[in-house]
């Protein structure tokens, strides 16, 4: 059983530039969290997505945004990207229904914004 | 929302027992008490999870308190391949917004 595949694995941007990060989760999987980790902050919830809806979403500026495909794939947006965007950017999938449900973690994408 | 508290690192001997601890004072409930590792280089995963009852499984231990203020993941015999770092996050049911903390990076000396 394949697991989360995350692309780009590495990407550099610039300041001010958009970037577009991609998540296919476990097959079967309906439900996609996204995470921003850095060293300072640690792990921090983005958002998460469910049958194509947003369900929740974390304390983040609106430049980062997401959305869902009918496949359950997932992609994040952040535009006008600054320097404190430099994080690992985890995507981790669910596939049972209620809490019992583990999220499987990808590796990440790791953006450096110079 | 209800926050985690757990050692900043630990350190173990390989073949020992390990027991990393977490103070969640503040747990309500609804929250369920869940533990994941993130060794170097690789997203997290999942270890282990529990109410109240103290749970088993082929990886770890999970040992609550009674009054649920505390919880500890045992790991029976570390080995080297345990070193991670370890989150204990408390999670409502049903929402993937869990808050991870800074969690305890555990060291195993062969």
């Amino acid at each position: 059983k394949a697991g989360v595949t995350q692309t780009p694995r590495y990407l550099i941007k610039t300041r001010g530039q958009q970037v577009t990060l991609s998540c296919s989760p476990i097959s079967g999987h309906r439900s996609v969290s996204w995470y921003q980790q850095t060293p300072g902050q640690g792990l921090q919830f983005l958002f998460e997505y469910f049958s194509e809806t947003q369900r929740n979403k974390g304390n983040f500026p609106g430049r980062f945004s997401g959305r869902q495909f009918s496949n359950s794939r997932s992609e994040m947006n952040v535009s006008t990207l600054e320097l404190g965007d430099s994080a690992l950017y985890l995507c981790a999938s669910k596939g049972l229904a209620g809490v019992s449900g583990e999220l499987f973690f990808g590796e990440g994408s790791r953006l450096t914004v110079l | 929302d209800a926050k985690t508290t757990q050692p900043n690192s630990m350190e173990s001997n390989e073949e020992e027992p390990v027991h990393l601890p977490c103070n969640h004072s503040t747990i309500s409930g609804t929250d369920y008490i869940h533990w994941y590792r993130q060794l170097p280089s690789q997203g997290p995963e999942y270890v282990i999870h529990g109410l109240t009852s103290n749970v088993n499984n082929r990886m770890a231990s999970l040992a609550i308190a009674e009054d649920r203020k505390s919880s500890t993941l045992i790991l029976h015999r570390a080995t080297l391949r345990d070193a991670a770092v370890y989150y204990c996050i408390l999670r409502r049911y049903n929402n993937n917004d869990m808050r991870f903390g800074a969690g305890t990076r555990l060291t195993v000396k062969p």
